[in-house]
């Protein structure tokens, strides 16, 4: 499967434990954005990564969320202490270039429930 | 201010009709770029076409046809002969050339094929 590959697909954490996702993206893509669809609601920019580097993080939340693409492996989107208000699908997407003008190709989602 | 509105939250159609799905967006840039993505039941984003503002043309793909009208800012989608397997969720999605990295999506349009 060449696509963007996110796992869990499902999570399920009690309040305060942390949450983990992992994005690969497609072959040859280095750039992954992350982004969090809120119940009822479209998708909202989270942060956006090239290998190593964090690019534009102005979406993420200021306190517990942090995420992060290192040379080698996926990237991982981190929610430390999580509370009910997390619970959300969160979807990893990548391009193969930078800016405007590149489709971002999305992973099928991973719905984090916090109980 | 909402950049995408998607003033149509859910439609219902009888299968074989056809639909079409609206899109309003906001930007002050001379350069950008619109999509849509289809969100089926299965929760997956899948991507289903994108545009540059300097193509105005109409695109048609299979039973999908859009329409991009500058003068109206707006990039509808319609749906011909509507089948069952057309349900899902669809989003609109805009891109600056000034806010390269990330996408604003519309709050989408569930759209519910009735055999």
């Amino acid at each position: 499967n060449a696509g963007v590959m996110q796992n869990p697909r499902h999570l399920v954490r009690r309040r305060g434990q942390e949450a983990r996702l992992r994005c690969s993206p497609m072959k040859g893509h280095s750039h992954v954005y992350w982004y969090r669809q809120l119940p009822e609601e479209g998708l909202k920019f989270m942060v956006y990564l090239q290998k190593e580097n964090i690019i534009d993080e102005s979406g993420m939340p200021k306190e517990r969320f942090s995420a992060e693409f290192p040379k080698e492996g996926p990237s991982i989107l981190r929610i430390q202490q999580v509370v009910r208000g997390d619970s959300a699908a969160y979807f990893c997407a990548s391009s193969l270039g930078q800016g405007s003008g590149n489709t971002i190709y999305f992973g099928e989602g991973s719905w984090l429930t916090v109980v | 201010a909402q950049k995408v509105t998607q003033a149509q939250t859910e439609i219902s159609v009888v299968e074989k009709e056809d639909v079409t799905l609206d899109c309003v967006y906001e930007t002050r840039d001379t350069t950008y770029y619109l999509f849509w993505y289809k969100q089926p039941p299965s929760g997956e984003l899948v991507f289903l076409i994108r545009r540059n503002s300097f193509d105005e043309q109409n695109e048609i793909s299979g039973r999908y046809s859009w329409n991009f009208q500058k003068s109206t800012s707006s990039f509808n989608f319609t749906i011909t002969a509507s089948q069952v397997v057309d349900s899902a969720v669809y989003f609109c999605a805009l891109s600056e050339v000034t806010t390269g990295n990330q996408f604003y999506f519309g709050t989408g349009t569930s759209l519910t094929v009735i055999p």
